[in-house]
């Protein structure tokens, strides 16, 4: 069955260094997606994108953040000058289609010193 | 107001009991909805799809109540499996809005 792969499963960084999470999307699918999840809260949307630009983003996505799909295959997330607050589970997804079920990453757990 | 509000529980259920959550969403013009499950420190993974003419998969059935907006998911003879946190997802014009979960704990 195909998935959604992430990399690395866990990060840890100094405060201020810039971090590059790494997504390999299921084949065929279009819609590309960035969540968040700090310990013990919800899952907030972060951005979506589409032929390769953003279609949505929400208002955590600041500045600090990128997203690159560099090749075919994978859809990154950039984080600038991270911050202690930027500790948390980041889950990548994908989906077929817009408003279609989306399908999950394991996550990569960033933590920031 | 959020965008989705779901009771966190813990709902404690026996084995075999049947068991009921409800969701309600703000934006009358969220396009699609789901249930996800989501166990401790994993990814969310879609339990499914929920439509208006209602949906069932095997002890799962979803039902959307448009007018006065809110899903439920209903599960029937429940397993210790079960045990995990649900989530009630709304799409908005391509964001995906998650409630905070609902915690269920099936006992043997």
């Amino acid at each position: 069955e195909p998935e959604v792969t992430q990399t690395p499963s866990h990060q840890v960084t100094q405060m201020g260094q810039e971090v590059i999470l790494r997504c390999v999307p299921i084949s065929n699918h279009l819609y590309f997606y960035w969540y968040r999840q700090i310990l013990g809260q919800k899952v907030e949307f972060l951005v979506s994108f589409y032929n390769n630009e953003i279609s949505e983003k929400s208002e955590i996505f600041d500045d600090q953040f990128s997203v690159e799909r560099p090749d075919g295959s994978n859809f990154t997330l950039k984080i600038r000058s991270t911050k202690l607050e930027d500790s948390a589970m980041y889950f990548c997804a994908s989906s077929e289609a817009q408003s279609d079920e989306q399908f999950f990453g394991p996550g990569t757990r960033l933590t920031v010193l | 107001r959020k965008e989705v509000e779901q009771d966190p529980g813990p709902f404690n259920v026996p084995e075999g009991a049947t068991v009921a959550f409800n969701c309600t969403y703000s934006n009358s013009a969220s396009q699609s909805f789901f249930w996800y499950r989501q166990d401790c420190r994993k990814e969310p993974k879609l339990l499914m799809s929920v439509y208006s003419s209602g949906n069932e998969d095997g002890r799962f059935t979803a039902q959307l109540n448009r007018a006065s907006q809110y899903i439920s998911l209903l599960i029937r003879d429940s397993k210790l499996s079960d045990s995990a946190t649900y989530l009630c997802v709304v799409n908005n014009f391509n964001k995906f809005y998650f409630g905070s979960g609902t915690k269920l704990n099936v006992k043997p």
